[in-house]
């Protein structure tokens, strides 16, 4: 079982699409990562939330931590191909590291 | 800087030998973490290192064994390989611990193959 379950699992979109990505638990979190991990490579770090209720954005994502730490959100504007990759989620929780399955995202152009 | 470097990229091993992963960091970090990502899963936490003579288990640690003698390394050990050990090995490492909003640095990965 997946401290961290991510939805959806696949997502394959047209160029100039918005989406969506959730990672929910029923555990609360310190603070809460996204990455973005290309093919062969290893994850590298997007963003961090630590306050309930935080948004952050970075250019077209928006990352939003719940109110309770225990679920965020990664939406993606006007996504274009250079987006295509594996995201993410990872939470600090019970002084370990936890990772989501991840959601893989194809953006066609 | 070289960042976080892994050795060898890729193995294949019999089951019931075994080998060590090496991994190398040259920024200083304390914090050092051994990761495994299976297919179509995310990573899961064998073992970290807050620093030099200090390892604590993750969420996936047996069958593995790590050591950290030097600030810079921390190699990873297998054993006795088993099928079950087919995965993706990711070293990663950080200044402090990387629930404490600290970016975790990763290396490229080792791809190994038990049959």
């Amino acid at each position: 079982t997946q401290l961290l379950e991510q939805s959806p699992q696949f997502l394959s979109i047209q160029e100039g699409e918005n989406l969506t990505v959730y990672c929910n638990s029923s555990s609360v979190f310190s603070s809460l990562q996204w990455y973005r991990q290309e093919p062969g490579e290893g994850p590298v770090l997007l963003v961090t939330v630590v306050t309930g209720g935080e948004v952050k954005k970075l250019k077209r994502l928006t990352f939003q931590f719940g109110d309770a730490r225990k679920d965020s959100s990664l939406h993606i504007t006007a996504a274009q191909p250079g987006d295509t990759g594996l995201y993410l989620c990872a939470g600090d929780a019970f002084n370990k590291f936890y990772f989501g399955s991840g959601t893989k995202l194809n953006v066609k152009p | 800087n070289a960042g976080v470097t892994q050795t060898p990229k890729f193995r294949i091993l019999k089951i019931g030998q075994s080998m060590t992963l090496q991994c190398t960091q040259d920024m200083n970090h304390n914090y050092m973490y051994w990761y495994r990502q299976d297919p179509g899963m995310g990573l899961k936490l064998i073992y970290y290192s807050v620093g030099a003579g200090i390892t604590d288990k993750g969420e996936v640690p047996n069958g593995y064994n790590v050591s950290r003698s030097t600030t810079e390394d921390f190699p990873l050990r297998l054993e006795l390989a088993a099928p079950s050990q087919t995965s993706v090995y990711f070293c990663a490492s950080s200044h402090i611990w990387t629930g404490g909003q600290e970016t975790q640095y990763f290396g490229p990965g080792t791809r190994l193959l038990v049959l």
